[in-house]
């Protein structure tokens, strides 16, 4: 069965650029969540989407934005990049709270 | 809004003792669930608690929780060195999103 895919796994920005990073669920999911993994700030929620609607949000600026398709894959979009957006980028997919969440490995975003 | 607080934060200890990480939140829920993320890793799902008094165990893991104690453990019994990992606790606010604790960095001497 396979599991949470993430593209790309790694990525080297500059400052002012955007980027789209791509997170396909396993099949049968159909919510997908995003976390933004820091040394300094831990594990936070970006947002969550179910059946291509967006249901809850996390604390981050509007630069920050995501979507979901039809067949659940999403994808999560950053503008204007900032240096504190390097981060750890988390994929989640579930079936439902009461099974969990599975993430994906993640994508490592740089910003220079 | 939620708050998850784990401790201890860092914990070394050696091989064949038991210790214990704690998680305790802020406002009610009745799932929890724990994770082990290995340096440069994702996130491995453990235990899925869904009920008051829930107790899982895999292994020499076990993890609890008490909802009305706003209260989960998980319980090392005779750490062994493939245990050294970060292990986190995220609490289900019940709208669609799970809140993290600062997770704990676990060190196993051999």
């Amino acid at each position: 069965k396979a599991g949470v895919t993430q593209t790309p796994r790694y990525l080297i920005k500059t400052r002012g650029q955007q980027v789209t990073l791509s997170c396909s669920p396993i099949s049968g999911h159909r919510s997908v969540s995003w976390y933004q993994q820091t040394p300094g700030q831990g594990l936070q929620f970006l947002f969550e989407y179910f059946s291509e609607t967006q249901r809850n949000k996390g604390n981050f600026p509007g630069r920050f934005s995501g979507r979901q398709f039809s067949n659940s894959r999403s994808e999560m979009n950053v503008s204007t990049l900032e240096l504190g957006d390097s981060a750890l980028y988390l994929c989640a997919s579930s079936r439902g709270t009461t099974y969990g969440y599975t993430f994906g490995s993640g994508t490592r975003l740089t910003v220079v | 809004e939620l708050k998850v607080e784990q401790n201890p934060l860092f914990l070394s200890m050696q091989e064949g003792k038991n210790y214990t990480i704690y998680c305790n939140y802020s406002t009610t829920s009745d799932r929890l669930y724990w994770y082990r993320q290995d340096p440069g890793k994702s996130l491995e799902s453990l235990f899925v608690l869904l009920s008051n008094g829930a107790v899982k165990q895999e292994g020499r893991l076990m993890a609890s929780l008490d909802t009305k104690a706003r209260l989960s453990t998980l319980h090392i019994t005779a750490a062994v060195h493939d245990l050294s990992a970060t292990y986190f606790c995220a609490v289900d606010t019940g709208d669609d999103k799970i809140i993290f604790g600062k997770g704990t960095r676990l060190h196993i001497l051999p």
